[in-house]
């Protein structure tokens, strides 16, 4: 059971590039969802989606994209790369979103340097 | 709206002595909470929760967190620590009905030998 994996690990961007973070879960879950990670400032919300076809706004949108195609994937795409948005990106999962006693599950983690 | 505090950005403790991680909620309504710990170069893991009931929740590795509604409190605790239990603890809130949890900002666990 593979759970959530972020692929890749590690990226460097220069300012100005596009790349897309990929996200993928087996877990069958409805509700998927993407946070970035900074010093001092915990996790932040991006986007997130409650199924397939449906993608809302986070706490920090603006730089982002999002689809939701499939149940199993959510790509998280940066349209043009700036040095604000050097961090560590997570992806995370959950049942049912209706079920807000589940928790989440999380992968490991994309950390971008944007130079 | 949903709030966390962990007004704690580390927490020292010696191995074998007990610790606690402190967090409180603010929400309307009733609350699930969570805790969740991050080792390096990982992501979150999930490591215990309160919905209702028993006030005292067990987890895994050990771990322990007391839901006091009157305080508005959710602290996690560990009656011997570990040198592994070093890393960063998160807790996090959500109401019946939402779909998006509060997470505090982390406390990092640090267990000295």
């Amino acid at each position: 059971n593979a759970g959530v994996t972020q692929t890749p690990k590690f990226q460097v961007l220069k300012t100005g590039q596009s790349m897309t973070l990929q996200c993928a879960q087996d877990m069958n879950h409805e509700y998927m969802s993407w946070y970035r990670q900074d010093p001092g400032m915990g996790l932040r919300l991006i986007h997130y989606s409650v199924g397939a076809g449906i993608t809302d706004q986070g706490e920090v949108p603006n730089g982002y994209n999002v689809s939701r195609s499939t149940t199993e994937d959510f790509p998280l795409r940066l349209l043009s790369a700036a040095p604000s948005q050097t961090s560590v990106y997570f992806c995370a999962s959950t049942h049912r979103p209706a079920q807000s006693n589940s928790p989440l599950h999380f992968g490991n983690g994309t950390r971008l340097t944007v130079t | 709206a949903q709030s966390v505090a962990q007004p704690e950005d580390q927490v020292n403790v010696a191995e074998g002595n007990p610790l606690t991680v402190k967090c409180t909620y603010s929400v309307s309504g009733n609350p699930y909470l969570f805790w969740y710990v991050q080792y390096p170069n990982r992501g979150l893991q999930f490591l215990l929760k309160y919905i209702t009931g028993d006030n005292l929740v067990k987890g895994s590795y050990g771990f322990e967190a007391e839901f006091n509604k009157s305080q508005t409190s959710f602290h996690l605790k560990k009656p011997s620590a570990l040198v592994s239990d070093s890393a960063l603890y998160f807790c996090a809130v959500i109401t019946g009905g939402s779909y998006i949890p509060t997470f505090g900002r982390g406390t990092s666990l640090i267990v000295h030998p």
